[in-house]
């Protein structure tokens, strides 16, 4: 089973849709996880955090399953500018830290 | 403040030459990191330094890849000899202590095209 799984799509979507991604990860001790937003040609940037069973930030809401090993990222009311490929990223060190990203799921949103 | 700095941004050599990456980290965050993107991919994991040491550099294909952060500060990543397969963009990455926290902060990246 690989590290991280992410279905690449791309998900193509109309403004104001709603969509969810999923993300399987392999190393159930992970404790922490973490949301990365690349846009095309750009490097990643944090998005959100992920430390207990989920997180909300706004209109985006990362959701966690330990028991199936998923963990998943909620955009409500999307907007064109939401357009960007959204990796995964398990921390897979502990406190020594290891962060093993997926390959990303790619969103367009189109007006 | 100034973000994660990386030069050159953009480079083609052909196989078999040598290539170097600098990169210059926020000031100071004790942890810089080397990933490679290869299209289509996430970033992978090189090396990580904590300040001037070596925390992590098992993935680094250390035949032909070679990285050092001297002074604890700036780092360079060289390639020698190049081949076609390390084709990728090279992402130069730091923050304030180990990865656990999660929030790396990328440079903007090195793109090198083997031919």
């Amino acid at each position: 089973r690989k590290e991280v799984e992410q279905d690449p799509g791309p998900f193509n979507v109309p403004e104001g849709a709603t969509v969810a991604f999923n993300c399987t990860y392999s190393n159930s001790a992970s404790q922490s996880f973490f949301w990365y937003r690349q846009d095309c040609r750009k490097e990643p940037k944090l998005l959100m955090s992920v430390y207990s069973s989920g997180n909300e930030d706004g209109r985006f809401t990362a959701q966690l399953n330990r028991a199936s090993q998923y963990i998943s990222l909620l955009i409500r009311d999307s907007k064109l500018s939401d357009s960007a490929t959204y990796l995964c990223v398990p921390n897979y060190g502990g406190s020594q830290g290891n962060l093993i990203f997926g390959k990303g799921t790619k969103l367009s949103v189109k007006p | 403040e100034a973000g994660v700095a990386q030069s050159p941004r953009y480079k083609i050599i052909e196989k078999r030459q040598s290539v170097a990456f600098w990169c210059n980290p926020i000031s100071g965050h004790a942890t810089l990191y080397w990933y490679q993107q290869i299209l289509g991919q996430g970033p992978k994991l090189l090396i990580q330094f904590q300040n001037n040491g070596v925390v992590d550099d098992s993935q680094l294909p250390k035949d032909r890849f070679s990285a050092e952060r001297l002074k604890g500060v700036d780092s360079t990543l060289k390639i020698q000899p190049a081949k076609l397969e390390d084709s990728a963009v090279y992402l130069c990455a730091s923050s304030l202590g180990l990865s656990s926290t999660g929030e790396l902060f990328f440079g903007e990246g090195s793109r090198l095209t083997v031919l």
